[in-house]
C-alpha cells in the first residue's frame, strides 16, 4: 500500500528544545516536500527535495532545516523551536513526469511550542 | 509574487452541483491541482490539469481552466454529504516543484 508516514503525530515541546519530525515514503518517489498548515492561510511550503542530497527552500523556510540522505526519508528539523512554529505539519511525496499525479500526503504532525 | 485565491465558504444542498472557484497569478504555472481535506485528515489529490488544457472530467469532477483570466474551477456534480470538506486549489510552476496553495474553500453540504 502506498504510504507516507510521519512521526510523531502529536508533539508538545518548549521553546528552544531541538526536535525532528520524521517522514518516510514507500513509493520510490524522487520528490518530497514539507508544508505547514495554519488557519486561514492554507498550506505553505517549507522545503522541498527533488532527489537525494538536493533540497530547496519553499515559501517559509526560516527556522527549519531538512536533509535528504536517502530517497525514502525526508526529516524536518527545528533547531530552536519558537511558539510561532506551532502548527500542523504535512509531509508529501510525488512522482515526476507523468507520475506527477501520483501524490500522497502524510497524516500530519500537530506541533505545539510553549 | 505568486498568489492563489479562493472564496472561503460554499454551501449547497445534497444532489445539487457545487462549483468552487480559484484564481492564480503565476502565468508560468504548468500544473494546477485540486485537493480535498476531510476533518482531521491529510490532503488527498483529487485531480489536476495541465495549463495547456481547458477542461478535464473525472467521474463527478469537472475542472475548467481559463488561462486568459487565470481562473480555475472545480465542479462537483450530484454533491453528497460525504463531499463536505475543505478544497484547496494549488499551482506549480513549469519545471519545478515549488507549490503555492490557496487558503481553501470549506464546502458544506446540507441534507
Amino acid at each position: 500500500e502506498a504510504q507516507v508516514t510521519q512521526n510523531p503525530r502529536y508533539l508538545i515541546t518548549v521553546t528552544g528544545k531541538k526536535l525532528t519530525v520524521t517522514c518516510s515514503q514507500n513509493m520510490n518517489h524522487e520528490y518530497m516536500s514539507w508544508y505547514r498548515q495554519d488557519p486561514g492561510l492554507g498550506l505553505r511550503q517549507i522545503y522541498y527535495s527533488m532527489n537525494v542530497e538536493v533540497t530547496d527552500k519553499g515559501d517559509v523556510p526560516e527556522g527549519y532545516k531538512v536533509s535528504r540522505k536517502e530517497k525514502r526519508n525526508f526529516p524536518l528539523i527545528l533547531e530552536s523551536p519558537s511558539p510561532n512554529q506551532t502548527s500542523l505539519y504535512f509531509c508529501a511525496s510525488q512522482g515526476k513526469g507523468h507520475g506527477r499525479a501520483e501524490q500522497y500526503f502524510g497524516p500530519g504532525t500537530r506541533l505545539t511550542v510553549t | 509574487g505568486e498568489d492563489v485565491e479562493q472564496s472561503l465558504f460554499l454551501s449547497v444542498r445534497e444532489g445539487d452541483s457545487s462549483v468552487i472557484n480559484c484564481t492564480y497569478t503565476d502565468s508560468s504555472s504548468t500544473y494546477l491541482y485540486w485537493y480535498k481535506q476531510e476533518p482531521g485528515a491529510g490532503l488527498q489529490l483529487l485531480t489536476y490539469i495541465f495549463s495547456n488544457m481547458d477542461m478535464k472530467q473525472d467521474q463527478r469532477l469537472t475542472v475548467l481552466l481559463n488561462k486568459k483570466d487565470k481562473h480555475l474551477s472545480l465542479r462537483i456534480a450530484d454533491t453528497q454529504t460525504g463531499d463536505s470538506a475543505i478544497y484547496f486549489c494549488a499551482e506549480s510552476p513549469t519545471g519545478g516543484f515549488k507549490t503555492i496553495f490557496g487558503a481553501g474553500t470549506r464546502l458544506f453540504v446540507k441534507a
